[in-house]
Order: C-alpha cells, then structure tokens, then sequence
C-alpha cells in the first residue's frame, strides 16, 4: 500500500523556521517526482513546490521562492520542506504527494501555524 | 500563471441528481493536463479525474470529465451521499501548477 507521511508541523514565530518531513512507502520513491501542496485553514489548495527524481529540478510557487527549499533524500524514503522565513499567511496544512503533474496519492498533512 | 476559476461556488443538490462543474482556465492548458480532486472534510483530496478525462484508478464511472483549451467540466451521472463534498480542478501543462477554488456540492 502506497503510504505518505508528514511530520515536522507546529507553532512557530513570524519569521521563525520550520523543516517538514515525508516518509514514503508502498512505492519505488527514488522514480518518484514529489510534491508539497498547502491549504490555507478553511481554503482551497495552493501547490507549493516539486522535485524531480534525482533532486536536480525543483520548482516553486512564487510566494515561497528564496524562503522554502524542498529537497529528497532517496536512500531514506523521504521528502522534505525547509521553511525560512515564515509569515503568518504561511499557516496551513501541508501536504506531501507523488507526482508532478497529477498527483496521487497524498498524505494526511501536518498543520504549520504561524502566529506570535 | 494559469488561473483556474471554478463555478458555482456551491451546488445545491439531491442524490439521484446530475452535477455539473465547471473549471475555466485564463489560457489554453497545454495538451489538456488538467484534473480533477474530491475532498472531504478532515481529509486530503482524492483524484478523481486525470487529462482532463482519464479516471483515475477505483473511480467509479458516475464520474466523468471533458473539455479542452480553457473550458473543462467534471459530471456525476447520478449523485451518491457519499459524493457530497468539494471538487477541486488543477492544472499542470505549466508551471506553476494551480488548483481553482474548489466548487461544494451539498445536499
């Protein structure tokens, strides 16, 4: 069974750092594009950024460029969202899912909140 | 960016009943890479619908998408309870990739 779990999630501080994790299962992760999709509390869904198989292209929603990094490790199954910088329009629930194009499946999430 | 905007906001239906979504893009999406989620609350989005027509795998076939260019509609044929929920439309021919702001389909 294809399985993705995030973790990393909390309160944190404007302008505070947060690093997300995803652990993957079920499925060759290494022949995997990944992405990081976030939901605003109560709103619809805003794709944050993806990673090719290899980690040499990352690609990211402009209001994240230069704050958050997404990188992979594939001998550890896991995907990662290095968050800098954070702003209170930040807070969300962040999902990590297969795929690059259409995305399948995705995991719970983990909440991120932003607040002082 | 690829704009996606989705109509109605919301859907005032009744199980047996046909729903109709729309999802209207401000550009062509290239080669009609555009697809479909349903979500339900406390829970992440379910693929529904993947090339604008393709179901993805376990979907039932009461759920069917068509369009292309800028003008794309997800139907369900007849409306089971459990399809009460909020459909959301994405696009990824660019990038960024960009999702519409979902449509609820309620009882």
């Amino acid at each position: 069974e294809v399985q993705l779990v995030e973790s990393g999630g909390g309160l944190v501080q404007p302008g505070g750092s947060l690093r997300l994790s995803c652990a993957a299962s079920g499925f060759t992760f290494s022949n995997s594009w990944m992405t990081w999709v976030r939901q605003l509390p109560g709103k619809g869904l805003e794709w944050v950024a993806n990673i090719k198989q290899d980690g040499t292209e990352k690609n990211y929603v402009d209001s994240v460029k230069g704050r958050f990094t997404i990188s992979r490790d594939n001998a550890k199954n896991s995907l990662y969202l290095q968050m800098n910088s954070l702003r209170v329009e930040d807070t969300a629930v962040y999902y990590c899912a297969r795929g690059s194009g259409w995305i399948y499946p995705w995991g719970q999430g983990t909440l991120v909140t932003v607040s002082s | 960016e690829i704009v996606l905007t989705q109509s109605p906001g919301t859907l005032s239906l009744s199980p047996g009943e046909r729903a109709t979504l729309s999802c209207r893009a401000s550009q062509s999406v290239t080669s009609n890479y555009l697809a479909w989620y349903q979500q339900k609350p406390g829970q992440p989005p379910r693929l529904l619908i993947y090339g604008a027509s393709s179901r993805a795998t376990g979907i039932p076939d009461r759920f069917s998408g068509s369009g292309s260019g800028t003008d794309f509609t997800l139907t369900i044929s007849r409306l089971e309870p459990e399809d009460f929920a909020v459909y959301y439309c994405q696009q990824y021919g660019s990038s960024p990739r960009t999702f519409g702001q979902g449509t609820k389909v309620e009882i």
